[in-house]
């Protein structure tokens, strides 16, 4: 079964924006991780912001900021004042307590429009 | 510079052959995981190791084969079992610890001719 889900297969963004990334999970552990990274045209990954599930604010790195909603199980990013060098593949993934692997979405295709 | 290395960054080889990509980290980390990303698509999990000499199958483990004999190493070898092997390969480590961020290498492209 997919854990992660990420229903935007590509957005888009008018530079100065703000835009926010959906990401829901499933999981039936209590201790959990979410993670957001980025991923250039280079291929590269980079790691973004995490958000831990006994956490009760949400987390926030500079421009980035994860809008955390547990009993939902959602796990949006939200990037303010978009750039043009924010468009990149951004996925969200999650690694469970117990099994400690971490599984991906399926991305979402960002576009910042001059 | 501590880091995650993945080697080589293009490799080509003929249908029916194996291949080995290696990872190697010298970030210190227990664990060590495999994924395979097609164009355009997500991050699938081949293999992942929590600990030397260990080592457990993600979603898409057929034809694929791993080893873990040292802590920093996690080679990954495509085998001519692998129906369609042609894709990027990227490794990635992390501490044992489920609240911390796994660190990427800078990937393989892999194409079977």
């Amino acid at each position: 079964a997919q854990k992660i889900t990420q229903t935007q297969p590509g957005m888009f963004v008018q530079e100065k924006e703000a835009v926010t990334l959906d990401c829901t999970y499933d999981t039936s552990d209590q201790s959990y991780g979410l993670f957001w990274y980025k991923q250039p045209s280079s291929g590269e990954m980079i790691f973004l912001i995490y958000q831990g599930s006994y956490d009760e604010q949400n987390a926030t790195e500079g421009r980035y900021s994860l809008n955390f909603q547990k009993a939902r199980k959602s796990a949006n990013l939200v990037i303010s004042a978009s750039q043009l060098g924010d468009s990149a593949m951004y996925f969200c993934a999650m690694r469970e307590g117990p099994q400690n692997d971490m599984r991906f979405g399926a991305g979402t295709r960002l576009t910042v429009k001059p | 510079d501590g880091g995650i290395t993945q080697s080589p960054k293009y490799l080509f080889r003929k249908e029916g052959q194996n291949v080995t990509l290696s990872c190697e980290q010298n970030l210190n980390h227990d664990a060590m995981y495999w994924y395979r990303q097609d164009p355009g698509q997500g991050l699938r999990l081949i293999y992942y190791s929590q600990i030397v000499n260990d080592f457990q199958k993600g979603d898409i483990a057929e034809g694929y084969s791993v080893s873990r004999e040292k802590k920093e190493s996690f080679p990954l070898t495509v085998t001519s079992a692998q129906k369609n092997p042609t894709a990027f390969y990227l490794c990635a480590s992390s501490t044992g610890a489920w609240n911390t961020e796994a660190f990427f290498g800078q990937g393989t492209r892999l194409t079977v001719v």
